[in-house]
């Protein structure tokens, strides 16, 4: 079946740290994968996103590479805020199935 | 301002009733989604309408019951609430069912339902 692992939360950094948030997934076929936002509140915000193997993802000082041998897409950022604090999740849609599968959300802490 | 929104953000009721949420989006797209985040933040999709046709249908209990008038409108009504429907429910929408696989979905904010 198709699933996403993301490592557990939550995680806590001083600002000006490096982020890595993993995520691995199962799929059949092709899938697009993805990194959401949600910050304290609010809805889901697309954060980034690859399509095929070896594409990298950039958004806000976040990148992603899609990893075919490895089946991960792990999200880094270099240098952490506080306004970072969220929750991340990462996400995946198999080949044309319209279907948005979720990891378990990974919750970050930026101390200044 | 284009984008998903719906009604009412948040909803406290009683065992036993029966509610509707509303989503609207503005985007132009054909294919809208229910989603249910429990108390974990487990997303979990319930229900997806393409140009108002349903095409997935998790096992979602029957008290359930979508609702797409127009495919810019998902509705969601639920019968005989109990309080395990206590969540975040997020409606979202794609330009398609195959390029939400390319250019991702769109949230609303959603809304916090409380059973009691």
């Amino acid at each position: 079946g198709n699933s996403v692992t993301q490592m557990e939360g939550p995680v806590t950094l001083s600002e000006e740290a490096f982020l890595t948030i993993n995520c691995t997934y199962t799929a059949t076929g092709y899938p697009s994968l993805f990194w959401y936002v949600q910050y304290p509140g609010e809805g889901l915000q697309l954060l980034l996103k690859a399509t095929k193997a070896d594409d990298k993802g950039s958004n806000k000082g976040f990148e992603a590479t899609y990893r075919k041998e490895t089946t991960s897409f792990h999200l880094e950022k270099g240098s952490v805020q506080v306004s970072d604090s969220a929750v991340y999740f990462c996400a995946l849609t198999p080949s044309n199935t319209g279907k948005l599968i979720f990891g378990q959300g990974t919750t970050l802490q930026v101390k200044p | 301002d284009t984008a998903v929104s719906q009604t009412p953000k948040y909803l406290v009721t009683q065992m036993g009733n029966d509610k509707s949420i509303k989503c609207e989006q503005n985007l132009g797209h054909d294919t809208m989604y229910w989603y249910k985040q429990d108390s974990k933040k487990f997303l979990k999709i319930m229900f997806s309408y393409n140009n108002k046709e349903l095409i997935i249908n998790e096992t979602v209990p029957n008290r359930f019951s979508p609702k797409s008038p127009d495919k810019a409108h998902l509705n969601l009504h639920i019968n005989s609430l109990e309080l395990g429907d206590s969540a975040v429910y997020f409606c979202a929408s794609s330009q398609d069912v195959a390029l939400g696989g390319v250019y991702g979905y769109t949230f609303g904010s959603g809304t916090r339902l409380t059973v009691v």
